[in-house]
């Protein structure tokens, strides 16, 4: 009865490799969020999405492109990885607007070597 | 950048002692939250202060917000040896706005 799950909690890979991370939801939240984790801890917006539609793109390299097929997943594909994308990757969602609390993902832990 | 900065970075305390960490921002905001990361987990989020509230309690944990000066501040009292982990603010403007976190405080609660 995991509230937000992510798959899968590790990647590693090599470097120019297309890979995917999956997030789905149970708690019929209408807002989804992508975060990525750096080294140092920092924790920053990538995407944002509401009833399946783009609310909130950050300044992400093209080579990420979410997807959500509905409103209960939100996947993450990122094309010719890099070195630099190496960081843990955290889905979350959370239900409107402000006010509301968000959950978090236990996180996808990527390395790219 | 990075909205909110916490202080200090690091925080190594005994079991029984208070913690107090402190965050500070830089825009207007609906509210802000605090949220509590355990080692190689995920955000668990602890409790939301609005703009126009100036403290709010939740069991142990107490979040003053000072929106003049741009500054909240968590309060652990009574630590435990299970508070060790690292607590994040982050500030949300409202609407779908994104929040926007800080650089986290890691604290070390010892037995």
């Amino acid at each position: 009865d995991t509230a937000v799950s992510q798959t899968p909690k590790y990647l590693v890979t090599q470097m120019g490799n297309d890979k995917s991370i999956k997030c789905e939801q149970n708690l019929g939240h209408d807002t989804m969020y992508w975060y990525k984790q750096d080294s140092k801890k920092f924790l920053k917006i990538m995407f944002s999405y509401n009833n399946k539609e783009l609310i909130i793109n950050e300044t992400v390299p093209n080579r990420f492109s979410p997807k959500s097929p509905d409103k209960a997943h939100l996947n993450l594909h990122i094309n010719s990885l890099e070195l630099g994308d190496s960081a843990v990757y955290f889905c979350a969602s959370r239900q409107g607007r402000a006010y509301n609390e968000q959950f978090f993902g236990p996180g996808t832990r990527l390395t790219v070597l | 950048s990075q909205q909110g900065e916490e202080d200090p970075q690091a925080l190594s305390i005994q079991e029984g002692e208070n913690a107090t960490m402190n965050c500070s921002y830089k825009t207007s905001i609906n509210n802000l939250q605090w949220y509590r990361q355990n080692s190689g987990r995920g955000l668990v989020h602890l409790i939301l202060i609005r703009s126009n509230e100036r403290e709010k309690h939740s069991g142990r944990l107490r979040v003053t917000l000072d929106t003049s000066k741009k500054s909240s501040s968590l309060l652990i009292t009574a630590s435990r040896a299970a508070d060790t982990a690292s607590y994040f603010c982050a500030t949300d403007a409202g609407g779908y706005n994104k929040l926007i976190f800080g650089a986290g405080t890691r604290l070390a609660v010892h037995p």
